[in-house]
């Protein structure tokens, strides 16, 4: 069955600098969707990539996918302690059913 | 706007037992979805819905049973409760097939 996988699990970095975060699907998806999810939180939808190759942004979010449809990223430039959270891709392959990555938790030292 | 909402929040049961995790939106969205969160797993789908009266097996279904008799409703079932099953549940919807995930705050569930 379809599967996503997200790296890293954990990122823990310094108050300034960059984050990414990996999501590779072992089918080709028809979009991508990533959440962010803050402690005690629930998932919050960020963006959905559609289009093979497509890259958005959102400030300081950069969002990426894949040209073959099956690998996507998410960067984030120069971080805040407001990014802390985990964060989360999504694939849909097949009509209705949207899998989730592993996501990666991300920390920040002030 | 009520949104999504989910009940209850917290529960506690004991092994065996029947448990049912209520979810209900507001938006009139065809699509719900029931999903679990574990530590290092991340969000894994039990089962999904497209409309009412039509379910599909997730990754996950083993030990849990759904219907939606109305739109707006989508209760998950444990039939008979077991540890593997304490988690974190998350009940979410949106409106059509591709569509951005509204979720629930969350059931937290212990099996004991």
């Amino acid at each position: 069955g379809q599967q996503v996988m997200q790296i890293p699990q954990y990122q823990h970095v310094q108050e300034g600098e960059d984050f990414t975060t990996y999501c590779n699907s072992s089918t080709t998806l028809s979009n991508i969707q990533w959440y962010k999810q803050r402690p005690g939180g629930h998932p919050v939808f960020l963006i959905q990539l559609v289009k093979s190759g497509e890259v958005k942004k959102q400030k300081r979010l950069t969002f990426q996918f894949g040209e073959a449809k099956k690998n996507s990223s998410l960067h984030i430039t120069a971080t805040q302690t407001t990014d802390v959270g985990t964060y989360f891709c999504a694939g849909q392959s097949s009509a209705s059913k949207i899998i989730f990555g592993s996501g990666t938790r991300l920390s920040i030292r002030p | 706007d009520a949104g999504i909402t989910q009940s209850p929040r917290y529960k506690i049961t004991e092994t065996g037992r029947q448990v049912t995790l209520m979810c209900h939106q507001t938006w009139s969205h065809s699509y719900m979805f029931w999903y679990r969160q574990d530590l290092g797993h991340g969000l894994r789908l039990i089962y999904y819905s497209a409309a009412a009266d039509i379910t599909d097996k997730g990754e996950v279904p083993d030990g849990y049973v759904v219907s939606r008799s109305k739109t707006e409703n989508f209760p998950l079932t444990l039939e008979s409760a077991t540890r593997s099953q304490t988690s974190v549940y998350f009940c979410a919807s949106t409106v059509y097939d591709s569509g951005e995930l509204f979720f629930g705050e969350g059931s937290r569930l212990t099996v004991l």
